[in-house]
């Protein structure tokens, strides 16, 4: 079994501050790693995601993400949050062996960006 | 975006009532999948499928059922609703079982 924890449910940042919202996994196999991002009343989006090589991922919308295996996170970071990157940010893991890849999503991190 | 439809897109309900949610995609993706979100757990996975007549139960499966006939369907039935299943449903596709893409969701109220 597998499980994800998002360590905070809500971020305010003000507009062009950085931001890192935090990812920690739990699985006894290895895993593939996603961020998601949820805009209101939209569905999900894929922002980033680590399947195998380099551990520090570009994502869509100036996002990068690092996969750390010793500390088993995957956080998420932005130099310089936009009013518009205000959303509900989604890390989400799946067993890399498993061929149906069933996602095991974290609680959610609501980020606001203020000017 | 991915070729992902739902329909309907909400819907209100009486307990007790059946109620069928539809995914449609145009993309050819074998796997399907359907998930519920609520406030504080984020999406939970109810059901999935890696093919036609193929599905399997998720983490939250009890009083849903599913049907896939066609690679470009996947129907989500629950056959008596209760309240507890007021909840927003989403679809989502994958081709080789790495990354999902998601559908708009349906946002179901059970009264």
């Amino acid at each position: 079994a597998q499980s994800v924890t998002q360590l905070d449910s809500q971020v305010p940042v003000f507009e062009e501050a950085p931001v890192e919202l935090r990812c920690n996994y739990s699985s006894s196999v290895s895993v593939y790693l996603f961020w998601y991002v949820q805009y209101p009343n939209q569905g999900l989006q894929l922002l980033l995601k680590y399947l195998s090589g380099s551990t520090l991922v570009k994502g869509i919308n100036g996002f990068e993400a690092e996969f750390n295996k010793s500390q088993t996170s995957f956080h998420l970071r932005k130099p310089s949050v936009h009013i518009s990157d205000t959303a509900e940010y989604f890390c989400a893991v799946s067993e890399r062996l498993s061929t149906a890849s069933k996602l095991t999503f974290g609680t959610g991190t609501r980020l606001q960006v203020t000017l | 975006d991915a070729g992902i439809t739902q329909s309907p897109r909400h819907k209100v309900t009486e307990t007790g009532t059946p109620v069928t949610l539809r995914c449609h995609q145009t993309e050819n993706h074998r796997y399907m999948y359907w998930y519920r979100q609520d406030p504080g757990h984020g999406l939970r996975l109810i059901h999935y499928s890696y093919g036609v007549k193929d599905t399997d139960k998720g983490e939250v499966s009890d009083g849903y059922s599913v049907s896939r006939s066609k690679t470009e369907d996947f129907l989500l039935t629950l056959e008596s609703a209760t309240s507890s299943q007021t909840s927003v449903y989403f679809c989502a596709i994958s081709d080789r079982g790495s990354e999902q893409y998601f559908g708009p969701g349906t946002r179901l109220t059970v009264t």
